[in-house]
């Protein structure tokens, strides 16, 4: 069964610091790994990697993705009270699962003025 | 991006009952997903909707409790049947777009859902 792990499930920071959100995944036929923004009710896309696009950045935010490690990382820097939610971690695979997300957790990230 | 809209917002349904909820998406899409978020937990994928026949749903899931409609390439609808307070959860669409990753999924705002 495909699996997806992120550390540390919750995370208190103050504006200013850089953070590092963890996810490792176990996954039969991988297509992707994609970071999401949750803070109400919908899942905001961030950024999807792939075996073609390992390296992602916008603004403060960056990502790696470590195929034959299986993990990614989701770097926030000079972090923002407006940053705090949860970061959704997710891994697509195809085969029979085609289209499938399987979704990590989440780690809930509180920033403080 | 594409405009995904979802109906009702948010809706407290006596268990027994049933609620259908829509999905409507302002362009044309390639898959379209149900998901559901239980209180406290992450995502987990009901069922792909597929236009025009029957949805593939997920270990877990079945089409009594979960019946799925996709009349069109834009709308979708998923109702939840008999439902009991175990059914309390936030439900939601994403959709692939047309040309791109159907693993680059966008989602609804979503319906939260409690059963009493």
């Amino acid at each position: 069964e495909d699996k997806v792990v992120q550390s540390p499930l919750s995370l208190v920071v103050h504006e200013g610091d850089t953070v590092t959100l963890n996810c490792s995944y176990e996954v039969t036929n991988f297509r992707s790994l994609l970071w999401y923004k949750q803070e109400k009710k919908a899942p905001t896309f961030l950024f999807m990697l792939t075996s073609s696009g390992i390296e992602k950045k916008s603004g403060r935010l960056s990502s790696i993705l470590d195929k034959k490690e299986l993990f990614s990382i989701l770097n926030i820097t000079a972090t923002q009270t407006g940053d705090s939610a949860v970061y959704l971690c997710a891994v697509g695979a195809g085969g029979t699962s085609y289209g499938k997300l399987t979704f990590g957790q989440g780690t809930i990230l509180t920033v403080h003025p | 991006s594409a405009v995904i809209s979802q109906k009702p917002s948010r809706d407290i349904c006596q268990r027994g009952t049933s609620l259908t909820i829509q999905c409507q998406v302002d362009s044309q899409v390639t898959m379209m997903f149900w998901y559901r978020q239980q209180p406290g937990q992450s995502l987990t994928l009901i069922a792909t909707a597929n236009q025009g026949s029957e949805a593939t749903y997920e270990s877990g899931f079945v089409i009594d409790k979960f019946p799925i409609s996709r009349p069109n390439l834009t709308f979708s609808t998923l109702t939840v049947s008999n439902m009991s307070p175990e059914d309390s959860s936030i439900y939601l669409c994403s959709v692939g777009l047309a040309g791109g990753s159907v693993y680059e999924q966008y989602f609804g705002p979503g319906t939260r859902l409690t059963v009493t």
